[in-house]
């Protein structure tokens, strides 16, 4: 079974700091990795995808990938209050074109 | 900005009804899914769709779901008998080969 891990949280931030989300998958027969951000009764919304080893970085997101390790990691650079909201990793394996969600990790960035 | 657009936002069905959740995806794109979401739960695949046929579903996606691309627009989930455990946020999403979007949701609730 290809899971997914996310810690649950509530990962708490002060405004202008940086978060750090955290990711594991279980299988090495993975293709590319993406982060969403999904607001409470909304649907998922994505930040950035990523399939090279190393770092991404897309304005004050950075997703960063370890294949050997099996993790992926994203972080939010001068994290906002808007920035509260639970984020979903979500992994696109080699075989079939579904993507497998984590459970999501819950932000909140206090003014 | 292309978006995917789903209809109804929320839909109220009697147990053992028929529904019928809709979805437009962004133009051009050529995969289509259905996943969903319990309250509280993880996003599940449900179901992947190119080419005019199935090419992927999950096992969740039993004989009680089906799905149709009835014209050269819209893309259907069917659920057939509702049961109180259907009850869940139903998301459509389209990929050009790179990314998924997700629509904003369709809130079913089972009673």
């Amino acid at each position: 079974q290809k899971e997914v891990e996310q810690n649950s949280g509530p990962l708490s931030v002060p405004e202008g700091a940086i978060a750090s989300l955290n990711c594991t998958y279980s299988d090495r027969g993975s293709q590319s990795f993406f982060w969403y951000r999904q607001y409470s009764g909304k649907s998922p919304e994505l930040i950035m995808f990523i399939y090279s080893n190393g770092d991404k970085e897309d304005g004050r997101f950075t997703a960063q990938l370890n294949k050997a390790s099996q993790y992926v990691s994203l972080l939010i650079r001068d994290s906002q209050p808007s920035d509260s909201a639970t984020y979903l990793c979500a992994v696109l394996w080699a075989a079939g074109n579904k993507l497998t969600f984590g459970g999501g990790t819950r932000v909140l960035v206090k003014p | 900005e292309p978006e995917v657009t789903q209809t109804p936002s929320h839909q109220v069905t009697q147990m053992g009804q028929e529904v019928i959740l809709r979805c437009v995806p962004i133009s051009n794109h050529l995969y289509f899914y259905w996943y969903r979401q319990i309250l509280g739960q993880k996003v599940e695949f449900l179901v992947s769709f190119y080419n005019n046929e199935i090419s992927e579903k999950s096992e969740i996606f039993d004989d009680q779901f089906s799905v149709e691309r009835p014209d050269g627009s819209n893309f259907t989930l069917k659920i057939r008998s509702t049961k109180l455990e259907d009850s869940a946020m139903y998301f459509c999403a389209s990929d050009g080969g790179a990314e998924a979007f997700f629509g904003q949701g369709t809130r079913l609730t089972v009673v």
